[in-house]
């Protein structure tokens, strides 16, 4: 089992749809988990990250974490065209900042 | 503007050939990391030195070294470069190690290996 795993997509969404990216994690004692955005052949660019259970919202990005299924999402509102890119999931295992990354889920939004 | 800076963005190098990679940060952070990404994969830790201390990933390769002679600087040396080391190397920072300190990523050097 990967540590982190994504679909690797691609995912296809019109523009002004909500897309929804999923992430799940075997380090049950993981303490903090990061959104980011990576355009082809640039590097990863944070959106943001969650450590509490819920929901943490963003402008257009919501973050959602259940630990209790391993789990963490990400929400895009309102897709724009500019969002298509592959999205990394990373899992924070403790406090060496040990952050493990999922290989990511390709967004395409269609206009 | 704060920020992580990779030098060259592009290297070409030939099989066995010595190559170094650099990063640069202003953003005063202590901690530094060298990732190898591949196509279409997850990127994979190196190293990472926090403040002056080296810690390396139990499986990488005995032929990645890395420097950091101040806070500022840190160096990816491939001593001799083979096929499979063709990727794309980025360097990142974080505050400390804590779990609510995110990496932050320079643009990244693309690796061909001839």
């Amino acid at each position: 089992q990967k540590e982190v795993e994504q679909n690797s997509g691609p995912l296809s969404v019109p523009e002004g749809a909500i897309a929804s990216l999923n992430c799940t994690y075997s380090d049950r004692g993981s303490q903090s988990f990061f959104w980011y955005r990576q355009y082809s052949g640039k590097s990863p660019e944070l959106i943001m990250f969650i450590y509490s259970n819920g929901d943490k919202e963003d402008g257009r990005f919501t973050a959602q974490l259940n630990k209790a299924s391993q789990y963490v999402s990400l929400l895009i509102r309102d897709s724009q065209p500019s969002d298509s890119a592959t999205y990394l999931c990373a899992v924070n295992r403790g406090n060496n900042n040990d952050m493990r990354f999922g290989a990511g889920t390709r967004l395409t939004v269609k206009p | 503007d704060a920020m992580v800076i990779q030098n060259p963005r592009y290297q070409v190098t030939q099989f066995g050939k010595p190559v170094t990679l650099s990063c640069s940060q202003t953003l005063n952070h202590n901690v530094m990391y060298w990732y190898q990404q591949k196509s279409s994969q997850a990127p994979k830790l190196l190293f990472h030195y926090y403040d002056k201390d080296f810690n390396n990933e139990a499986d990488t390769p005995d032929n990645f070294q890395s420097r950091r002679p101040n806070t500022s600087f840190c160096f990816l040396d491939i001593r001799s470069p083979g096929l499979g080391d063709a990727a794309m190397y980025l360097c990142a920072t974080s505050r400390d190690r804590g779990p609510d300190s995110p990496l932050h990523f320079g643009n990244g050097t693309r690796l061909t290996v001839t």
